[in-house]
């Protein structure tokens, strides 16, 4: 089955800063890769995905990018705001039949004033 | 609408004890799934239920019981309460995993310690 492995398990950027968060999947079926923003105390809640005939996707300060073929994808945030302090969980799955996401372990994002 | 809710926010059992998380969804999704979150291994499934009346095992199904009661409920069942068992309870819906999004909502999340 998948298997997804999520890097790293913590991050501390300065305000302003960038922030990169990347995962590797194993299955070369999958494709269809969201990312998921978990605040403190707080469900996880989806912020952006991707699906594997695109490389690239933006929206506003953050984007996700694929590379197919090294079978790893990556979130990128910018000009970091405290608010994007959180736990990020990435997740991959095949859409052909009734597949399950699989998400990575999480990685938490803290953004230091 | 309210989303997904979920009962109860916090419970504490002793170990050997019985009890049912309740899940219910009004956004008339036909999916529904059971994750727990334990620290430093982000959301693993339970079970799921990808449509009203049937319901499939996930990564980690032992020690639980599930039954998609209607197309809104699925509660899951902790038949003998373990302390491997504390963790946090995620229930999600989503319209159905078959197309090329399947964007799951969760609920809040219950707290569950066993002692």
């Amino acid at each position: 089955g998948e298997n997804v492995e999520q890097h790293p398990s913590t991050l501390s950027v300065q305000e302003g800063d960038s922030a990169v968060i990347k995962c590797t999947y194993s299955d070369s079926a999958s494709n269809y890769f969201p990312w998921y923003k978990q605040e403190l105390g707080k469900r996880p809640q989806l912020i952006i995905d991707i699906r594997s005939n695109v490389g690239e996707k933006k929206d506003q300060r953050i984007a996700v990018t694929l590379n197919k073929t090294a079978k790893h994808f990556s979130l990128h945030i910018t000009e970091t705001q405290p608010e994007d302090s959180a736990v990020y969980f990435c997740a991959a799955k095949n859409i052909q039949g009734a597949q399950k996401l699989v998400f990575g372990q999480g990685t938490r994002l803290t953004i230091n004033p | 609408n309210a989303g997904v809710t979920q009962t109860p926010k916090f419970q504490v059992l002793k170990t050997g004890q019985s009890m049912t998380l309740q899940c219910a969804q009004d956004m008339n999704h036909n999916s529904m799934y059971w994750y727990r979150q334990d620290p430093g291994m982000g959301l693993r499934l339970i079970y799921y239920s990808a449509s009203e009346g049937t319901t499939d095992k996930g990564e980690v199904p032992n020690g639980y019981n599930v039954s998609r009661l209607n197309k809104r409920e699925f509660s899951l069942r902790l038949e003998s309460a373990a302390p491997s068992q504390t963790s946090v309870y995620f229930c999600a819906s989503s319209i159905t995993p078959y197309t090329s999004t399947d964007t799951q909502y969760f609920g809040p999340g219950t707290r569950l310690t066993v002692l």
